[in-house]
């Protein structure tokens, strides 16, 4: 069954530091988003990327943060300056497109990022 | 906007028992779905079961149901035979049929399955 992979699985990295999540979407699917959970909270929305784009950003989503999809497969997200409240749990996920809505987003393991 | 709510942070079952998870939302769109995940101690987000709006039948997976109310903008999830392995945390999510799909989550729902 094709899924959504995340690497590293755990990232401690000091404050300041820029850090690089990394995400391989499943292969045919065009909408892919990145999702936030703090320790204990709900998952919260980031962004959204679509045609090369982003197609939508929360508040939360400030210029501390940057999408990409480098190579047509890969999509990683950057934290240029990681504080200590960016410390959480970031999922991957990814849609195809059929139809009104198509089907479910299909979600990574998750990146556990530590800020120290 | 769209807002999700689910006012139980815990709940207990006995296994083999049923239970069920409220969630309410609230939205001016009429084309939407509903979904709820798990996520086990692991943190994964596993997809459990979902409901297109414009469907009157509830969706049924195995020993998962959810009772969908449209006009009371109501989702629960009831799981019947409660087993160890459901024990995990539940998320009661809403996505727009249009836009950019984006999911709007619940707080959630902590689960606990009694031996």
């Amino acid at each position: 069954e094709p899924e959504v992979t995340q690497t590293p699985s755990h990232q401690v990295t000091q404050m300041g530091q820029e850090v690089i999540l990394r995400c391989v979407p499943i292969s045919n699917h065009l909408y892919f988003y990145w999702y936030r959970q703090i320790l204990g909270q709900k998952v919260e929305f980031l962004v959204s990327f679509y045609n090369n784009e982003i197609s939508e950003k929360s508040e939360i989503f400030d210029d501390q943060f940057s999408v990409e999809r480098p190579d047509g497969s890969n999509f990683t997200l950057k934290i240029r300056s990681t504080k200590l409240e960016d410390s959480a749990m970031y999922f991957c996920a990814s849609k195809t497109s059929q139809g009104a809505g198509g089907t479910e987003a299909f979600f990574g393991q998750g990146t556990r990022l530590t800020v120290v | 906007a769209q807002t999700v709510t689910q006012s139980q942070p815990e709940m207990s079952v006995q296994e083999a028992e049923t239970v069920t998870l409220s969630c309410t939302y609230d939205t001016s769109e009429s084309d939407y779905y509903l979904f709820w995940y798990k996520q086990p101690p692991s943190r994964q987000m596993i997809l459990v079961i979902r409901q297109e709006a414009y469907k009157q039948q509830n969706a049924t997976e195995n020993r998962f149901s959810v009772n969908f109310q449209k006009a009371a903008k109501s989702f629960s999830l009831k799981i019947s035979d409660s087993q160890l392995g459901d024990a995990a945390m539940y998320f009661c999510a809403y996505r727009s049929a249009r836009g950019t799909y984006k999911y709007i989550f619940g707080t959630g729902t902590r689960l606990k399955v009694l031996a």
